[in-house]
């Protein structure tokens, strides 16, 4: 059973405006939470994180928003630009878990439209 | 920089036959773990290392070995290969369990089995 969930497979949004990624989660004990960019014959590239203890993390254009009591995480990316046409999978780890293992969502493939 | 590498970036196999994917990574990391990305399905863990000779199962772990043998390298072995194992192959490292817990990925290997 998958512990992190992406509901949406797929989001167009045109070039400027804001791109918005959800996900989910069911696992209590997760501590951290990523998310990871992907381009197509490419290895997933890292691209932002957050800590449970925050609710929000900010890094240029991108913004992480938690929201522990929802087991809910967002993705903002203001203002989308087309080399942001990727696939993007959120990830989340446990504390409990030494080793840092990842577990994964099955990714929502964005495309920037002009 | 972080550097994961993978022997092949493609990979045309028969059933029944054995294969190798070879990862190799040059920031000394103890972490190495290997995925399969499935669309629909993200990325779900087969092994992990954590220290050389030493590795785990993750999720998904039949059909497939590991080995270990030198911490830089971290090998794949699908024992016999059959069609379901058609997938990308994505090797991953990363230093021992710290937050926020980021993989390095490596380019991937598309292997199909026919």
């Amino acid at each position: 059973d998958q512990q992190v969930k992406q509901n949406s497979p797929s989001l167009s949004v045109q070039e400027g405006r804001i791109s918005i990624l959800n996900c989910d989660y069911t696992n209590s004990m997760f501590d951290y939470f990523l998310w990871y960019k992907k381009y197509p014959a490419e290895g997933p590239t890292f691209l932002i994180s957050i800590s449970s203890i925050k609710d929000k993390n900010e890094d240029g254009r991108f913004t992480v928003f938690l929201n522990k009591s929802a087991k809910h995480l967002s993705l903002h990316i203001v203002p989308s630009q087309p080399g942001d046409s990727a696939v993007y999978f959120c990830a989340a780890s446990g504390n409990s878990d030494s080793w840092g293992k990842l577990q994964f969502g099955a990714g929502t493939q964005v495309v920037v439209t002009p | 920089d972080v550097k994961v590498t993978q022997s092949s970036r493609y990979l045309v196999k028969r059933t029944g036959e054995k294969v190798f994917l070879e990862c190799v990574q040059d920031m000394d990391h103890e972490n190495m773990f290997w995925y399969r990305q499935d669309p629909g399905l993200g990325l779900r863990l087969i092994y992990f290392s954590y220290d050389v000779k030493m590795k785990e199962k993750g999720d998904i772990p039949e059909g497939y070995s590991v080995s270990r043998e030198k911490k830089e390298r971290f090998s794949l072995i699908l024992e016999s290969a059959s069609t379901n194992q058609t997938s990308m192959y994505l090797c991953a490292s990363s230093p021992p369990g710290t937050p926020p817990y980021e993989q390095y990925f490596g380019p991937g290997t598309r292997l199909t089995v026919t």
